[in-house]
């Protein structure tokens, strides 16, 4: 069974400050997601990662993916209060079947 | 270009009524998932389905759920009866073809927060 886990599940950070979440997952997959949730909101994707050693990057954030390590990140460059908000990352489950398997979220608040 | 819609977006209700909540997927998707989401348990697929038919319903957690795609524009979440463990905020959320070479970005509703007392 696919497991993701995430770390850490809660973050509190200064604004200006950089900081990194992981996303684990369990098999072997190349294909990653990474959405983000704002209080009382839906989810919103952010970056879909293809292969090993993808890289996308899109303000303060970017993603990358390790397949051999199993192992995303989320990096935050001088984070700023906008950025507040919980982040999930997901792997397909399997192949074609078009189901994902998402992590437990992690917490971000940035404090002025 | 809308998104995916669902109603209601807030529903309160009494336990042991029946609760239908409702979802348009965005055009062309073919795919559609049901989650549930609370604050114990996370984010759960509940069921999914493709070009209109369950594929897995496994996280389904009773018989006193069931979903319906009666065609690729509408989709139910009925729970009957409901009881206060319901409880929680569900999303549905659609997904373009896929094939074993491509991706399978989901892209969410609004959800329905549901609140049986």
């Amino acid at each position: 069974e696919l497991k993701v886990e995430q770390n850490p599940l809660f973050l509190s950070m200064q604004e200006g400050k950089n900081y990194t979440i992981y996303c684990n997952y369990s098999t072997t997959s190349d294909r990653l997601y990474w959405y983000r949730q704002d209080p009382g909101k839906s989810l919103e994707s952010l970056f879909v990662l293809l292969s090993n050693g993808a890289v996308k990057q899109e303000g303060r954030l970017m993603a990358s993916l390790d397949t051999k390590a199993r192992l995303s990140t989320l990096h935050i460059t001088a984070a700023v209060h906008d950025l507040s908000a919980t982040y999930f990352c997901a792997v397909d489950s399997l192949r074609g079947a078009q189901k994902l398997v998402f992590g437990q979220g992690t917490r971000l608040t940035i404090n002025p | 270009d809308a998104g995916v819609i669902q109603s209601p977006r807030h529903e309160v209700t009494e336990m042991g009524q029946e609760v239908t909540l409702r979802c348009k997927p965005i055009s062309g998707h073919d795919y559609l998932f049901w989650y549930r989401q609370t604050m114990m348990r996370g984010l759960e697929l509940l069921i999914y389905f493709n070009n209109n038919v369950p594929i897995d319903d496994s996280g389904m957690p009773e018989d006193r759920f069931s979903a319906k795609m009666p065609n690729a524009s509408f989709s139910t979440l009925k729970i009957q009866p409901s009881e206060p463990r319901d409880s929680a905020v569900y999303f549905c959320a659609s997904s373009p073809r896929g094939t074993l070479s491509s991706y399978n970005e989901q892209f969410f509703g609004p959800g329905t927060r549901l609140t049986v007392l």
